[in-house]
């Protein structure tokens, strides 16, 4: 199957910076893309559409000028943490789709101190 | 708003078949049946779907009811490795493309 990879796999920082996590489709072109959140035991939540070329849509509940998306290319969209929290601590999960199915990232663990 | 209902945790010998059950009894015509799974710490991982005939593949089998409001996916035999949370997702693939919402899932335990 196609193969989506993030990048970094986890990272640590400090409380008010900010963090950038990629997503990327390898070996196919993905005009759309999903960010997912996932707290300790707890399913994944839905946080945003990233689209080629477009604005992304959020989520109800999730604040789009805390959680920047930009979906520069058709193999890579940006999720950005701006000013993270502790309480933004959690894994998140890209997908995207190829042919109709979802592939999904293996993720990146935010800590923030 | 998940529409799939799951039971929260099971357990299965290894070399055994595990039977996981999913009830989504508000089903559309269009909608299709997915299975994920998600090893801890990883990305969900693709198992099989289907729309209502019953599916296989190399990793599992997929039955769904005639009715179409229940399925159950079948892991003909369970490996330790199979342990993960497991994931019944409904979602309407007839534009190409779908957002996969997930609920709460069934944690499998495959033990020795």
């Amino acid at each position: 199957g196609a193969v989506v990879s993030q990048h970094p796999s986890w990272v640590i920082c400090k409380s008010g910076t900010s963090v950038k996590i990629e997503c990327r489709s390898l070996d196919f072109q993905a005009t759309t893309m999903f960010w997912y959140r996932q707290f300790p035991k707890q399913s994944l939540m839905l946080m945003a559409t990233s689209n080629e070329g477009s604005k992304a849509t959020y989520e109800q509940g999730v604040e789009k000028d805390k959680f920047l998306i930009n979906h520069a290319s058709l193999t890579l969209s940006t999720l950005t943490v701006t000013s993270a929290h502790p309480e933004d601590s959690s894994f998140y999960i890209c997908s995207a789709s190829d042919l109709g199915e979802q592939f999904f990232g293996p993720g990146t663990r935010l800590t923030v101190l | 708003d998940a529409k799939t209902t799951q039971p929260t945790s099971m357990d299965c010998a290894e070399g055994r078949a595990a039977n996981l059950p999913c009830n989504h009894s508000t089903i559309s015509g269009n909608e299709y049946v997915y299975w994920y799974r998600q090893i801890h710490s990883q990305g969900p991982q693709y198992i099989i779907h289907g729309l209502k005939n019953n599916e296989t593949n190399e990793m599992a089998s997929l039955i769904i009811t005639e009715d179409r409001k229940s399925s159950t996916l079948i892991l003909p035999h369970a490996t330790l490795r199979d342990t993960a949370v497991y994931y019944c997702i409904v979602s309407d693939a007839s534009g190409g493309s779908y957002i996969p919402t997930f609920g709460r899932g069934t944690s499998l335990i495959v033990h020795p």
